[in-house]
């Protein structure tokens, strides 16, 4: 079947503009993660949605970045007022069980 | 909160070699979970061990639990290049509630 999938892969925007990356789940997967990975770096956890859940938003860095996750499947991360430092690959991953996680290819956003 | 501390951080070996990476923790972990980034990838998911002391095999690759729940070891024998990538591990909480990944262990295995 179909893996995770996001969009654009990459996306390059000029400081200030806002961004929406979007993540496609596995269907049927009830529970979807963003992670941000900086060049060479670990996962920097982001924001994790669990069914109807409140999501847990602990690792947002700022009231710039905001995630919604439409009718329990697409997932949309925004980023306001982009800045360089918001520079990364940004993962989706979504699971069904036990948080094993299947992750998409990443989005590449550079901010100039 | 639950910490995951991973080493080497580095490691640079040649084809053939045999090495061992390390997961741990002060923490007990109702599970564990290894994956592995190739560059330009996303992360996948190699394994999950649940019993303390459980050991996997996937080809080349072993996994090991600790006892305690509390780390975990990969083992790789016989290194090829293909397996070069960034490994990361992961824990669940003793609860079922929370999880977290380790830093991850950068592996270049040169041919």
């Amino acid at each position: 079947g179909a893996g995770v999938s996001q969009s654009p892969s990459n996306k390059v925007t000029e400081k200030g503009k806002d961004v929406e990356l979007r993540c496609d789940p596995i269907s049927g997967h009830t529970a979807l993660y963003w992670y941000r990975q900086s060049l060479g770096q670990g996962l920097e956890f982001l924001i994790y949605f669990q069914g109807n859940s409140a999501p847990d938003k602990s690792g947002l860095p700022s009231d710039r970045f905001s995630a919604e996750r439409t009718g329990g499947s697409v997932s949309t991360l925004t980023i306001q007022r982009t800045q360089q430092e918001d520079s990364a690959v940004y993962l989706c991953a979504s699971s069904l069980r036990s948080y094993e996680q299947y992750f998409g290819p990443g989005t590449r956003l550079t901010v100039t | 909160t639950q910490l995951l501390e991973q080493s080497p951080q580095f490691l640079s070996i040649q084809e053939g070699e045999n090495l061992t990476v390390y997961c741990n923790s002060s923490s007990v972990f109702s599970s564990l979970q290894w994956y592995r980034q190739e560059p330009g990838e996303g992360p996948v998911l190699l394994v999950t061990v649940v019993t303390g002391g459980e050991v996997k095999k996937l080809k080349r690759l072993t996994f090991q639990f600790g006892d305690a729940r509390k780390d975990s070891s990969l083992h790789i024998t016989a290194a090829q290049p293909g397996d070069t990538g960034l490994y990361l591990c992961a824990g669940v909480d003793n609860y079922g509630q929370n999880f977290v990944f380790g830093p991850g262990t950068r592996l270049s295995v040169l041919p």
